[in-house]
């Protein structure tokens, strides 16, 4: 089965740009991989931000924003705030199914 | 407004089949523009798609390769709803199980602490 690839960790000041990103084993991520974001933070649920690659929720700040870079698709936070600390999971659609990535763990430091 | 409510039991014991039902509202199980999941977060952390069920004209199942040989979920259109099987249970399917609609993913149930333990 499909095996989705996220960066394990990474580290971004309070104000700054970090982009996350989701491979796929399978080759270039396309529109047709439905390309998916979650949060996740301590003790809650997971949470949808984006979904269908660019597509944000009514509670997904403006600051978030889904594409698909490199091959890969990606999530993008512009001036981030300290309450995007928190896990982040790309999910994919791939050759009969849903597949999500390991996850991101944000600090913002 | 959609909710998904589910049911089930929070212990299972190994070898035995833990089952799960997630009863929808305002949406329907058939609708043709849904698919309706499974999902689960082990103790470790990580989320794990298991399987879904949807229908387009008649009805179709997809499940993960790690679980395809245990899996079943199964809609039920008179109850509006769809269940999860999961046979000959071990302590690694441990986990938070969780059903979800996939047009937005903003749908989720509750979520189900599932401990497989003697």
């Amino acid at each position: 089965q499909t095996v989705v690839t996220q960066e394990p960790s990474l580290t971004v000041s309070p104000g700054g740009t970090v982009t996350l990103t989701c491979a796929s084993s399978t080759g270039a991520v396309t529109s047709g991989y439905h390309s998916s974001w979650f949060q996740q933070k301590p003790g809650q649920a997971p949470r949808a931000l984006i979904y269908d690659t660019n597509n944000k929720h009514s509670w997904t700040p403006a600051r978030f924003s889904g594409s698909l870079l490199g091959g890969k698709a990606a999530l993008t936070l512009s001036g981030v705030h300290p309450e995007d600390e928190a896990d982040y999971y790309c999910l994919l659609y791939s050759a009969g199914g849903w597949v999500f990535g390991g996850g991101t763990k944000l600090t913002v430091l | 407004q959609v909710q998904l409510q589910q049911s089930g039991p929070g212990l299972v014991k190994p070898s035995q089949t833990l089952s799960l039902t997630c009863t929808i509202s305002g949406d329907s199980v058939s609708s043709t523009g849904a698919g309706w999941n499974w999902i689960r977060q082990s103790p470790s952390g990580g989320l794990e798609w298991l399987g879904r069920t949807f229908y387009r004209s008649r009805w179709y199942n997809e499940y993960a390769l790690s679980v395809q040989s245990r899996i079943t979920i199964t809609p039920d259109t008179s109850k509006n709803q769809f269940s999860l099987q999961l046979n000959s249970v071990t302590p690694d399917d441990t986990a938070v199980y969780y059903c979800l609609r996939d047009i937005d993913w903003e749908h989720w149930g509750q979520g189900t602490q599932v401990t497989v333990a003697s």
